[in-house]
C-alpha cells in the first residue's frame, strides 16, 4: 500500500493521560499536514512540515501538542494531559510541494480519539 | 463570516439525476480549490482540483469556479447511490501560510 498510513486507527484514553499518534506519507512526498476533524465539521488546520522543518502552527494547536517529523518521513502528534474536548478524528495528509503553487493533499485513514 | 462555505444539506437526489453542490470562500486570494469525497467514519479522499476559472470535467463530475464571484460548484451527472457521503469543498490560500480551508461538507444522499 502506497498511501497515506496513520497508526493507531482509534484509542481510548482517560482524561489527563498523553497519547501519541504517528502518519506515515507517501514516500515521495516532502509535505505533510496534521488535522483534526469533529462530527459534522470539516477538516481543521493544525500544523505541517516541509520535510522536517514545521513551517506552520494553527492558534489551535495549544502548548498541549507538539508534532515531530524528525527525519522528514515519518511524523508523530503527542498530545499531553488530554482532555475531553480532545476527542475528535486527527488527520495525516502528505503532498508533493515542488515549485508550483498548487499542493493537493492527500489523506490518511485517520485515528479516532476518544478521551473518556 | 465562514473562510469557506458550504450548504449542509442534506442534498437528496433521485438515481441519474445531476446533484450540484455549492462553495462560496473569502479570500479572493486564494489559489487552488478542491472537491473531496468523505463516506461515514472515513477519510476525505480526493475527487477534483480547480485552479483556474472555467469548467474542468473528470468522467462523471465536473467543478466549475468562478473567482470573480469566489465561487467553486461541483456538478455530479448521473448520480450513483455509491455516492452518497458528504463533499467538502477546500480552499488553499495565496497567503506565506500553506494551509487549507476546508467547509463543513454537504451531505448528498442519492436515492435509488
Amino acid at each position: 500500500d502506497t498511501g497515506v498510513s496513520q497508526d493507531p486507527r482509534h484509542k481510548i484514553t482517560k482524561r489527563g493521560q498523553n497519547v501519541t499518534f504517528r502518519c506515515d506519507p507517501i514516500s515521495e512526498h516532502n509535505r505533510l499536514y496534521w488535522y483534526r476533524q469533529t462530527l459534522g465539521q470539516g477538516p481543521e488546520f493544525l500544523t505541517y512540515f516541509q520535510n522536517e522543518a514545521q513551517l506552520e502552527k494553527s492558534r489551535l494547536l495549544s502548548d498541549r501538542f507538539s508534532a515531530e517529523r524528525p527525519k522528514g518521513s515519518f511524523s508523530t502528534l503527542e498530545i499531553q494531559r488530554t482532555e475531553q474536548g480532545d476527542s475528535a478524528m486527527y488527520l495525516c495528509a502528505s503532498s508533493s510541494y515542488l515549485w508550483a503553487t498548487t499542493d493537493t493533499q492527500y489523506f490518511g485513514p485517520g485515528t479516532r480519539l476518544t478521551v473518556l | 463570516q465562514k473562510e469557506v462555505e458550504q450548504n449542509s444539506g442534506p442534498l437528496s437526489v433521485p438515481e441519474g439525476a445531476i446533484a450540484s453542490l455549492n462553495c462560496t470562500y473569502s479570500d479572493r486570494g486564494s489559489q487552488s480549490f478542491f472537491w473531496y469525497r468523505q463516506y461515514s467514519g472515513k477519510s476525505p479522499e480526493l475527487i477534483m482540483s480547480i485552479y483556474s476559472n472555467g469548467d474542468k470535467e473528470d468522467g462523471r463530475f465536473t467543478a466549475q469556479l468562478n473567482k470573480a464571484s469566489q465561487y467553486v460548484s461541483l456538478l455530479i451527472r448521473d448520480s450513483q447511490p455509491s455516492d452518497s457521503a458528504t463533499y467538502l469543498c477546500a480552499v488553499n490560500r495565496a497567503s506565506v501560510m500553506r494551509d487549507m480551508r476546508f467547509g463543513a461538507g454537504t451531505r448528498l444522499t442519492v436515492k435509488p
